[in-house]
């Protein structure tokens, strides 16, 4: 299993463009999550899908938007890159809490990361 | 905002020493997560306790859970050059009655240096 997959690994837009980042799992996880990772700080989420056909704002929504078509797949677009938005993006899946054994288990799987610079 | 608060933010030690890295939280939890990740690359799951858990171990790690307190702790054991990674800690805060959709909220982490 090639497990949580996101292309590209890196881009680099100019400011106004827009571009969008492919997240794919294999693991048939219900949810899924996006988040921006930037220097020195945790993760943060911008949106979240609890699966197929919908989606919901996380932490840092604003500038993003996000779609999930089928199931394995995890689209985060920019309509209109700003140089705020230059950090390195993350996808993550999970099974659905309490899919395991009835108990709470929300381990997250995460992929590579896209590095993305906005000039 | 960051749920957890983890302390210190850079630790550097021997090979063969112990790590211990803490982590505070502010609201009620369903489990609280540690996961790791080495430069440049994705997070890790490492290890999850649950609310109604004080301790739990897997190989060299030792992990902590103290609610009235709010806070975890990590220890490596027996580090290792490879340990080398930034390490986060990670909370499934507890809804109103509802569910947390398995969302997690990350601490700023904590950076482990083992040298060899």
């Amino acid at each position: 299993n090639a497990g949580v997959t996101q292309t590209p690994k890196f881009r680099v837009l100019k400011t106004g463009q827009s571009m969008t980042l492919l997240c794919a799992q294999d693991m048939n996880h219900e949810y899924m999550y996006w988040y921006r990772q930037d220097p020195g700080m945790g993760l943060r989420l911008i949106h979240y899908s609890v699966g197929e056909g919908t989606t919901a704002k996380g932490e840092v929504p604003d500038g993003y938007n996000v779609s999930r078509l089928k199931k394995q797949n995890f689209l985060l677009g920019l309509e209109s890159a700003a140089p705020s938005q230059t950090s390195v993006y993350f996808c993550a899946s999970s099974y659905h809490p309490g899919a395991l054994s009835g108990k709470i288990n929300n381990e997250q799987f995460f992929g590579p990361g896209t590095r993305l610079t906005v000039l | 905002s960051q749920q957890g608060e983890e302390d210190p933010q850079a630790l550097s030690i021997q090979e063969g020493e112990n790590a211990t890295m803490n982590c505070s939280y502010k609201t009620s939890i369903n489990n609280l997560q540690w996961y790791r990740q080495n430069s440049g690359r994705g997070l890790v799951h490492l290890i999850l306790i649950r609310s109604n858990e004080r301790e739990k171990h897997s190989g060299r790690l030792r992990v902590t859970l103290d609610t009235s307190k709010k806070s975890s702790s990590l220890l490596i054991t027996a580090s290792r050059a490879a340990d080398t990674a930034s390490y986060f800690c990670a909370t499934d805060a507890a809804g109103a009655g509802g569910t947390s959709y398995g969302k997690l909220t990350f601490g700023q982490g904590t950076i482990l240096t083992v040298h060899p």
